[in-house]
């Protein structure tokens, strides 16, 4: 029973060109969502997070698109660079055990220069 | 400021053995959480504690798998009599007091690759 899904294994784009890796989920107790990036051999780094009172949060070259109605969110990075190139990880949380992360399979993103 | 320390790094045990991961968390990080990986599948919480409290421990399997976060010293991951299916990696994360905030973050650490023969 996989609550949060990224359905894209993996993602290549030219450096320079927008970045878009998508995920989904299925609880809808879950009320805040992050985004951690992982480099191989190394833990997962936070990147962006958003709560479900907003639909969009900005931070630099990274955006974080929420659409609760369809149980969706996106991570928009703008431009993208060759160093961006990692594993993504999609992750969810319920206020009831704010600390439970619920991370989905990931996603490789390569930006080739 | 040293980030979460995680050793070994790989761990290679044969079947029957023990495995004993150790987690330090971030200075002043008081909350402490596992989490297994498995190949090809994203990050599976284990355990939440606390300096000598077990909070949740939901994820845990109930047999050979054990974890404590003593007053002193690092946060210990336990497996008994490991076999070929507990082979993954094993992330340690921690976070600073909790305060009614909507969420904590935690800041991982390299993780422990177990590797069962």
């Amino acid at each position: 029973d996989q609550q949060v899904k990224q359905n894209s294994p993996s993602l290549s784009v030219q450096e320079g060109r927008i970045s878009i890796l998508n995920c989904d989920y299925t609880n809808s107790m879950f009320d805040y969502f992050l985004w951690y990036k992982k480099y191989p051999a190394e833990g997962p780094t936070f990147l962006i997070s958003i709560s479900s009172i907003k639909d969009k949060n900005e931070d630099g070259r990274f955006t974080v698109f929420l659409n609760k109605s369809a149980k969706h969110l996106s991570l928009h990075i703008v431009p993208s660079q060759p160093g961006d190139s990692a594993v993504y990880f999609c992750a969810a949380s319920d206020g009831g055990s704010n600390y439970k992360l619920t991370f989905g399979k990931g996603t490789l993103l390569t930006v080739n220069p | 400021n040293a980030g979460v320390m995680q050793n070994p790094r790989h761990l290679v045990r044969r079947r029957g053995q023990e495995a004993r991961l150790r987690c330090s968390p971030m200075k002043g990080h008081s909350h402490v959480y596992w989490y297994r990986q498995l190949p090809e599948e994203g990050l599976k919480f284990m355990v939440y504690l606390q300096k000598e409290n077990i909070i949740d421990e939901s994820g845990m399997p109930k047999e050979r798998f054990s974890a404590e976060f003593p007053k002193e010293g690092p946060s210990i991951l336990r497996i008994q009599q490991v076999v070929r299916g507990d082979s993954a990696a094993y992330f340690c994360a921690s976070s600073p007091q909790t305060s009614g905030r909507i969420y904590n973050e935690q800041f991982f650490g390299p993780g422990t690759r177990l590797t069962v023969l």
